[in-house]
């Protein structure tokens, strides 16, 4: 699997856009960019994902570049309870090993009231 | 929808002492993970079923742990004997299938402290 840099730590005023980047340059054609996050104490959750193109959920939005070395999951009006950490994953065929998800260090996200 | 249920939550016990962590998937899932989490080496694959198949237990530190899954719903990871570093946090998750585009969904967490 490729991969991945993120910004160690962010910090976010609440009711603001929460944008997240992420850098995977080695990114092959048929691996998928996921995005998770961590609250502390609890498990980890999923956001959202995307193979090429630019996708949205009730959640957030995931951007990632046309050549596909980088991506940025925007949290559009962050809140208190977005503050986590944040993991960007990138995730091959079964072969490559899919199944497994490597988690990396993430970024500490920290919205500020 | 229920999600991803573990059992117990917490878990203190002695060295030496028998631990067996609980797991029910999602109904319908067809495939089971187990992932360890320490602040040492951070979230780690243990080993995952499918169709209650163990598939891959190359996660697995060592021979004092064991996983089953003996039908769809349920899962046990027991260590035996149990010792001060098997301390972690223990996730379960699950998913339709393996393939790349098929979402895994975590649980809670069982916190294991061994004394």
């Amino acid at each position: 699997d490729a991969k991945t840099t993120q910004p160690p730590s962010m910090d976010c005023a609440e009711g603001r856009a929460a944008n997240l980047p992420c850098n995977h340059s080695t990114i092959s054609g048929n691996e998928y960019v996921y995005w998770y996050r961590q609250i502390h104490s609890q498990g980890p959750q999923y956001i959202i994902h995307g193979l090429k193109n630019n996708e949205t959920n009730e959640m957030a939005s995931l951007i990632i570049t046309e050549d596909r070395k980088s991506s940025t999951l925007i949290l559009p009006h962050a809140t208190l309870r977005d503050t986590a950490v944040y993991y960007c994953i990138v995730r091959g065929s079964i072969i490559q090993g899919a199944q497994k998800l490597v988690f990396g260090q993430g970024t500490r996200l920290t919205i500020n009231p | 929808d229920a999600g991803v249920i573990q059992s117990p939550r917490h878990e203190v016990t002695e060295m030496g002492q028998e631990v067996t962590l609980r797991c029910k998937p999602i109904s319908g899932h067809n495939s089971l993970f187990w992932y360890r989490q320490t602040m040492m080496r951070g979230l780690e694959l243990l080993i995952y079923f499918n169709n209650n198949v163990p598939i891959d237990d190359s996660g697995m530190p060592e021979d004092r742990f064991s996983a089953k899954m003996p039908n769809a719903s349920f899962s046990t990871l027991k260590i035996q004997p149990s010792e001060p570093r098997d301390s972690a946090v223990y996730f379960c998750a699950s998913s339709l299938g393996v393939a790349e585009a098929e979402t895994q969904y975590f649980g809670p967490g069982t916190r294991l402290l061994v004394l």
